[in-house]
């Protein structure tokens, strides 16, 4: 069965402190992988995507990027982080349009 | 591009009884799927049922099962029999082709005791 990770699960940081945050997707191959951002009560936004190996399609122009150095793994990073970048992160993964399997998600704070 | 609303921000329901949620879509494409994800607060995200937009039966899952009208471009969700583990956020979402899904802006379902 495929299961998905995200880490870390929650996450504290100063403004201008860099960010990298990590999925991994087991017992698939060639996924489509997703990151979006949920702000308090709100919905989800689509941040990033990718339909393979070093493929990354940016939804939202940002201080954030992603990249996939793996075919399981999606990486979400920032060089300089902002206090608006505070939020909810999940990372999902897809077959075409099938539907999407989240993670835990990530819990991050800026401060 | 597609967009999905959801006109109800908050709901309540009593518990054993039938509530149901809406959603509308805008989309000029014609094969695409559809799909109602439930976030309790734990905050993970749970498909709770889907529909395929050539299939014209409605789908069902246990308590849950939707109206989904392709002309009017709806697609709701209803509980029957609604429990106090019903309680979540619940949101529509699009997927087509194009390798993106889109979801509406939620709607708070709270079940009442």
């Amino acid at each position: 069965s495929q299961t998905i990770h995200q880490w870390p699960a929650t996450l504290v940081q100063p403004v201008g402190s860099p960010l990298s945050l990590e999925c991994t997707v087991e017992g698939t191959s060639n996924p489509n992988l997703y990151w979006y951002r949920q702000a308090a009560g709100r919905g989800l936004q689509l941040l990033f995507y990718s339909i393979g190996i070093g493929q990354i399609s940016s939804e939202v122009p940002q201080n954030l990027s992603a990249s996939r150095p793996q075919d399981r793994q999606f990486i979400l990073s920032s060089k300089k982080l902002l206090l608006s970048d505070s939020g909810f992160y999940l990372c999902a993964w897809s077959r075409r349009a099938n539907e999407q399997f989240f993670g835990p998600g990530t819990r991050l704070t800026v401060l | 591009a597609q967009t999905v609303t959801q006109s109800q921000p908050e709901m309540s329901v009593q518990e054993a009884e039938t509530v149901t949620l809406s959603c509308t879509y805008d989309t000029s494409e014609s094969n695409y799927y559809l799909f109602w994800y439930k976030q309790p607060p734990s905050r993970q995200m749970i498909l709770v049922i889907r529909q395929e937009a050539y299939k014209q039966q409605n789908a069902t899952e246990n308590r849950f099962s939707v109206n989904f009208q392709k002309a009017a471009k709806s697609f709701s969700l209803k509980i029957s029999d609604s429990q106090l583990g019903d309680t979540a956020m619940y949101f529509c979402a699009f997927s087509s082709n194009n390798n993106d899904m889109r979801f509406g802006a939620g709607t708070r379902l709270t079940v009442k005791p």
